[in-house]
């Protein structure tokens, strides 16, 4: 079993879908919690960034992290076609956040 | 300011060589970490240097090495190259050691074809 499991998809909607991308995990010394986007032969660049449980909003973007169901969840508000992309959620625990464990990404396609 | 810069960007070898990648870290980030991201799959860690120092290595074999240059840039050995290295090579920079908050940022990879 892996240490994080994300669907891949791919996932496709249409222009303004409400998105809800999730990961599970096994490990509950995980602390920090990322979602990665990225864009086909690109580096992934850092949406979000949760500390512990709870919830952070960030314009159309809002993270929800569960730590007693080993759960964190990414949602995308009117999505838009340049939101189309790969989506990686990733952790860390106490090794700090530059040792982060990603899950295998779901491919996001928005069609207008 | 320029982000994390990444040398080669495309290189093709073949099994058995040798192969070096270089990183060139966001001015002001002292740590430099190496992650290995096969297609498909999400990106794996395999090495950490804060300070010149390796502060966390991964599970892969000793055939990777890695250092970290007094300016803070990076480079990233393979050795005695198999088929399955064949993958995008990501290096990522932050300001700190990875304790307490912060943000990695990555970038854009160098991807390796081993034939």
């Amino acid at each position: 079993q892996k240490e994080v499991e994300q669907d891949p998809g791919p996932l496709s909607v249409p222009e303004g879908a409400i998105v809800s991308l999730n990961c599970t995990y096994s490990n509950s010394a995980f602390q920090y919690f990322m979602w990665y986007r990225q864009y086909s032969r690109k580096g992934p660049e850092l949406l979000m960034y949760t500390y512990s449980s709870g919830n952070k909003e960030d314009g159309r973007f809002t993270a929800q992290v569960d730590k007693s169901s080993k759960y964190i969840s990414l949602f995308i508000r009117d999505s838009q076609p340049s939101d189309s992309a790969t989506y990686l959620c990733a952790m860390s625990g106490s090794g700090g956040y530059n040792k982060l464990i990603f899950g295998a990404g779901t491919r996001l396609a928005v069609h207008p | 300011d320029a982000g994390v810069t990444q040398s080669p960007t495309h290189l093709i070898k073949t099994r058995g060589q040798h192969v070096t990648l270089r990183c060139s870290p966001i001015s002001g980030h002292k740590s430099v970490s190496w992650y290995q991201q096969v297609l498909g799959q999400g990106p794996q860690f395999i090495f950490q240097y804060y300070e010149k120092e390796e502060r966390g290595r991964g599970n892969f074999p000793d055939r990777f090495s890695a250092r970290q240059f007094p300016n803070y840039s990076s480079e990233l050995n393979v050795n005695a190259l198999l088929l399955g290295d064949s993958a995008l090579y990501l290096c990522a920079s932050s300001r700190t050691s990875g304790k307490g908050t912060g943000e990695l940022f990555f970038g854009e990879g160098s991807r390796l074809t081993v034939l």
